[in-house]
């Protein structure tokens, strides 16, 4: 499967916890996106890369966020001392600079409940 | 941030029925893209629209931006079972490749 791929799937921690998700983009994509996404909402982005530099964040990217794409490949998001309004649904996108098109694609998301 | 209002924010409908929704917001967008989501799982790319006036279809799904560049409308016809799911819009500003605004959803419920 080539496409978009997040781990885990579904996170459940405890308040006050740090918590580490990682994406995998589409090989051939050098731009990629992280994406919150409440219930009911639709996704609101948090952070974009462009290879290994953070180009773009969002607001609601507060200090306890934090986000790495080390080798211009795979990212990780990690927060540190998780609150309960942190939960909802992370997603990771990836696109490609090729052209003057900007498709992005989505991976299945990783599932996050603090308790 | 930008706000895009989707509409309506959900639906049932019969099978073998069409479907149309729409988005629609203040400020000119460059990029349209539509997407279906189903419970637990990412967003899915169905259809991009890149021009003022572009109508594009993908199978039974066509989408129109809007000439103004403020809307754009998805329409799905002769509907199946496996449509349901939620519908998204997505609209890029102007030059800034950086990142998506979406609507909140449409919810498609098809009855067999």
């Amino acid at each position: 499967d080539t496409g978009v791929s997040q781990d885990p799937r579904h996170k459940i921690t405890k308040r006050g916890q740090n918590v580490t998700f990682r994406c995998d983009p589409i090989s051939e994509h050098n731009r990629l996106y992280w994406y919150r996404q409440t219930l009911g909402q639709g996704p609101e982005f948090l952070t974009y890369f462009q290879n290994e530099a953070q180009l773009e964040k969002s607001r609601l990217l507060s200090d306890r966020f934090s986000a790495e794409r080390p080798k211009g490949s795979f990212s990780t998001l990690e927060i540190q001392r998780t609150e309960q309004g942190d939960s909802a649904m992370y997603l990771c996108a990836s696109s490609s600079d090729l052209g003057s098109y900007n498709e992005q694609f989505f991976g299945p998301g990783t599932r996050l409940t603090v308790l | 941030g930008q706000q895009l209002n989707q509409s309506p924010q959900s639906m049932f409908i019969q099978e073998g029925e069409d479907v149309s929704m729409n988005c629609t917001s203040s400020s000119i967008f460059n990029t349209w893209l539509w997407y279906k989501q189903d419970p637990g799982e990412g967003p899915v790319l169905l259809i991009a629209l890149y021009k003022a006036g572009e109508l594009t279809s993908n199978g039974r799904l066509t989408a129109q931006f809007g000439i103004t560049r403020k809307d754009s409308f998805l329409n799905i016809s002769a509907s199946i079972p496996s449509d349901v799911g939620i519908y998204f819009c997505a609209g890029q500003l102007g030059r800034n490749f950086n990142k998506f605004y979406f609507g909140s959803g449409t919810k498609l419920n098809v009855k067999p």
